[in-house]
């Protein structure tokens, strides 16, 4: 068990170029979460994804947009990028029906 | 707006001491509350999480307190080590999200 495997580690992007983050959960999980740190706070929920289909979208614009591959994976992407899109990104994998969601080590996305 | 309130920001104890971290939820529809843990460049790690018909869980030295009327739930951790310096979160899940407090960060001196 190799835990939840996040894709890259670190980036840097400028402002109005689009990102895309990866995560690989954990072998048999099928629910995927994407979280967004700013630093200094408490992770904010982004998206939920099970089964492929999109179950939970938190307060987040248009511009973020993910999704869920038949293997579990997931693709959390952002479109032209604000200073103010600077965070650690989470993902977060779970069973159904679990509340233990186990957390990758994060994409620190840095926006110049 | 569902909101876990937590508290203190920082905490500063000594090597053997009690570390106190509380937090205040609105939202009666939460139906899990786990505290996690937080080392500097790594994701949070699950420490310990209790259900709202449970007022107390205890797991080696870390224990939760949950007072379901005041809508209030704290973690304890006892005999505090310097090892257990991190920033600490705790939460609330409702369908499947968690909703994140904003961090307490402890540091504990030898």
């Amino acid at each position: 068990d190799t835990g939840v495997t996040q894709s890259p580690t670190h980036l840097i992007k400028t402002r109005g170029q689009q990102v895309t983050l990866r995560c690989s959960p954990i072998s048999g999980h099928k629910s995927v979460s994407w979280y967004q740190q700013v630093l200094g706070q408490g992770p904010q929920f982004i998206f939920q994804y099970y089964e492929k289909e999109e179950r939970g979208r938190g307060n987040f614009p248009d511009r973020f947009s993910a999704r869920q591959f038949p293997n579990y994976s997931s693709e959390l992407n952002v479109n032209a990028l604000l200073l103010g899109d600077s965070a650690l990104y989470l993902c977060a994998s779970s069973s159904r029906g679990s509340y233990g969601y186990t957390f990758g080590s994060g994409t620190r996305l840095t926006v110049v | 707006q569902q909101q876990v309130k937590q508290s203190p920001q920082s905490l500063i104890v000594q090597k053997g001491g009690i570390s106190i971290i509380n937090c205040a939820y609105e939202n009666t529809a939460f139906d899990y509350f786990p505290w996690y843990q937080q080392f500097p460049g790594k994701g949070p790690a699950l420490l310990i999480a209790i259900r709202p018909d449970v007022s107390e869980k205890k797991e080696g030295r870390f224990t939760i307190s949950f007072n379901k009327s005041a809508k209030q739930f704290s973690l304890h951790i006892m005999d505090s080590q310097p090892g257990d310096s991190a920033t600490y979160f705790c939460a609330a899940v409702n369908t499947d999200k968690l909703i994140f407090g904003t961090g307490t960060r402890l540091q504990v001196f030898p």
